[in-house]
């Protein structure tokens, strides 16, 4: 079946470690996205990429990195420059190009700083 | 950041109430998408909403486009438990491209009392 693919689903983390989340999708998608959401908040976009081996930074990069070195992989890391990284962390595709481009998600990653 | 004001943030019904969701931009979009996140899960495509003025429905889900293309709304006849979560508007700026899909809507989160 086709799809995006997180993992994990729940990640725990200790302060002043860096954690790297994994986003994979066989959608033949061009484009991908990271977003963040806090409780009772939106969508906030970290990083997107169009298409392999460039990427840019969304709205709120600070601390926080990417690499698009294969088409069906843009994993996502937290590092500890990150102040507060405990949120949900949502990955999604979509076609670069065309008109009906929907977006499709991953279930998520849950992240927590302890 | 953020290309349209989406309003309310919060709304709670008693099942069996009507439900609307507006989304608000200054400008004129391509067109504009709707999705849904139930709590805990991830945001799903439900439309796409191209022309002026353009009327779907979804069973008891009526999406509207504005004529001018600055305005869309997404109205639930007679809520039930089951519509519970946050709905999501994604405008585009841009038909043909990435760039102009990049954000959300802040989203309406939606209750819904037995």
């Amino acid at each position: 079946d086709g799809g995006i693919t997180q993992s994990p689903k729940y990640l725990f983390r200790k302060e002043g470690q860096n954690v790297t989340l994994s986003c994979e999708q066989n959608l033949n998608h061009d484009a991908m996205y990271w977003y963040r959401q806090d409780p009772g908040q939106g969508l906030r976009l970290i990083y997107y990429s169009q298409i392999v081996n460039d990427f840019q930074k969304g709205d709120i990069a600070e601390g926080y990195s990417v690499s698009r070195e294969k088409k069906e992989s843009f994993p996502l890391t937290v590092t500890s420059a990150q102040k507060n990284p405990t949120a949900f962390y949502l990955c999604a595709s979509s076609a670069r190009q065309g008109f009906y481009t929907e977006a499709f998600f991953g279930q998520g990653t849950r992240l927590t700083v302890v | 950041g953020q290309q349209v004001m989406q309003i309310p943030q919060y709304q709670h019904v008693q099942e069996g109430e009507d439900f609307t969701t507006y989304c608000n931009s200054s400008t004129t979009l391509s067109n504009i998408q709707w999705y849904k996140q139930r709590p805990g899960g991830h945001p799903v495509f439900l439309i796409q909403l191209v022309k002026s003025g353009e009327v779907k429905k979804q069973k008891r889900l009526t999406f509207q486009f504005g004529e001018a293309k600055k305005n869309s709304s997404l109205h639930i006849t007679a809520t039930q438990t089951t519509d519970v979560g946050t709905y999501f508007c994604r405008p585009s700026l841009d038909r043909g491209s990435t760039l102009g899909r990049l954000y959300f809507g802040r989203g309406t989160q939606l209750t819904v009392w037995p």
